[in-house]
Parts: structure tokens; sequence; C-alpha cells
């Protein structure tokens, strides 16, 4: 069984950068089509796509994001992280981060998601 | 803006068979990549309902079904419960080298 669970600061002021930790078990990124991706979700809005890194390190980016994400992994300690830089009220939303097992395939399992508010 | 096109809200009574358009261009959908269905329960994660386009995980009652045409793919949910009240998202991959969401589909059980 897949699990993914986020975890970060809640709250965050602006300009600041945000780091947020998903930690899984059930999978190895040493699978061949692993991919772990971060999606999120302003409060009463859509999901956004922002990352994903897969079992090669090969990293993608939102476009219009990509000046202020990294998306990293340590595999030995089963952890991908996000980071995105200098936060405005605009980022506040929950953060989601998702397993898949080959990038066509969509996102099989999620994580329940990490509420985070980008306020002074 | 997303890059997908769904209509916002759609509902059906109890039994009915409703279904959510999700609409992308040459880039995405028409470009051959799969598309994909989430459901979102208030509160909670999505869940992936259908991928493939057509394929139901383990678990997904075969009341939900997935079509793509063209530039075009569909979802439908058959003999509605209440219980399918959620919101609706569908997904694909761009030519961009991204993945994309569609905006979502609030559905509602009258």
């Amino acid at each position: 069984q897949i699990t993914l669970k986020e975890s970060g600061p809640t709250l965050v002021k602006p300009t600041q950068t945000l780091t947020l930790t998903c930690t899984f078990s059930g999978f190895l990124f040493s699978t061949s089509g692993v991919g772990v991706g971060w999606i999120r979700q302003p409060p009463g809005k859509a999901l956004e796509w922002l990352a994903l890194i897969d079992w090669e390190d090969d990293k993608r980016y939102s476009p219009s994001l990509s000046h202020r994400l990294t998306i990293t992994k340590d595999a030995s300690k089963n952890q991908v992280v996000l980071t995105l830089s200098n936060m405005d009220p605009v980022d506040t939303g929950t953060y989601f981060c998702a397993h898949t097992d080959r990038w066509y395939n969509g996102f099989d399992a999620w994580g329940q998601g990490t509420p985070v508010t980008v306020s002074s | 803006q997303s890059v997908l096109t769904q209509p916002p809200s759609v509902s059906g009574a109890p039994g009915q068979r409703i279904t959510i358009s999700c609409t992308g261009n040459s880039s995405n959908i028409g470009a051959g990549y799969d598309v994909h269905w989430y459901q979102q329960l208030p509160g909670t994660a999505p869940k992936l309902l259908i991928y493939g386009n057509t394929n139901r995980p383990s678990g997904v009652p075969d009341r939900f079904s997935g079509s793509q045409s063209g530039t075009s793919a569909s979802l439908a949910i058959t003999g509605l419960q209440v219980e399918d009240e959620a919101d609706y998202y569908c997904q694909s991959y761009d030519r961009s080298l991204i993945w994309v969401f569609g905006g979502g589909t609030k559905l509602t059980v009258l």
C-alpha cells in the first residue's frame, strides 16, 4: 500500500521561502517509471500541478512558477522536498504530494494535503 | 485559467446518468496523451477515478466510465448516488512537458 504525507509550516510570511516535505512508503524511487508530484489547491479553486521528480531524477516544473520552484528527492529517507520562494498571499492553499507509477498513468495515490497560509 | 476546460457544475437526480466534459487542444488531449479523472469529496484529497481514458482502478464502481475522442474526453456516471456528490477533475499531459488539470466540475445530486 502506497502512502504519502506532506509536512511543513502552516503559516509563512510574504517573501519567505516555503519548504514542504513529502514522506512516503510503499514504493521505491529505484523502480522504473516512478514519480512524485506536487499539486496545490487554493481555497475553493481548482487543482494546479506544480512539479514532479522521477526515478531518474528528472525534474519538471510548471512554467509559470519554474523560477520559484525547486524539487529534490532523498531516496534513502523516502522523501521528496519542494521549495517555493518569494511567497505571496496568492500562494495560499492546500499542497498535495502524489505518486505516479508512469508519467502517463495519472496520480494514483495522494497525501492528505497540508494547508499553507501566506500572511504577514 | 486552467489548460483543460470543464463545465463548472452539473447536477442530476439519484439514479440518473450524467456526463462531464473535458476539452483540451492539440498539445495535450489532441496529441494523444491520456486523460485521467479524479474525484474530490469535500475536505479530502483527490482520488484517481479513471486512468488512461477508460480504465478504472481497483475498487472504483463500474458506474463510472471514461471516454476520449479528438481533443476532448468525458466522464460518465450512471445510477447516480448521493455519495457521488463531489468535485471532479480531468488531467492530462502536455507537449510542453507538463501535467495539466481541468478547472473542476461540481456535481450536485438533487
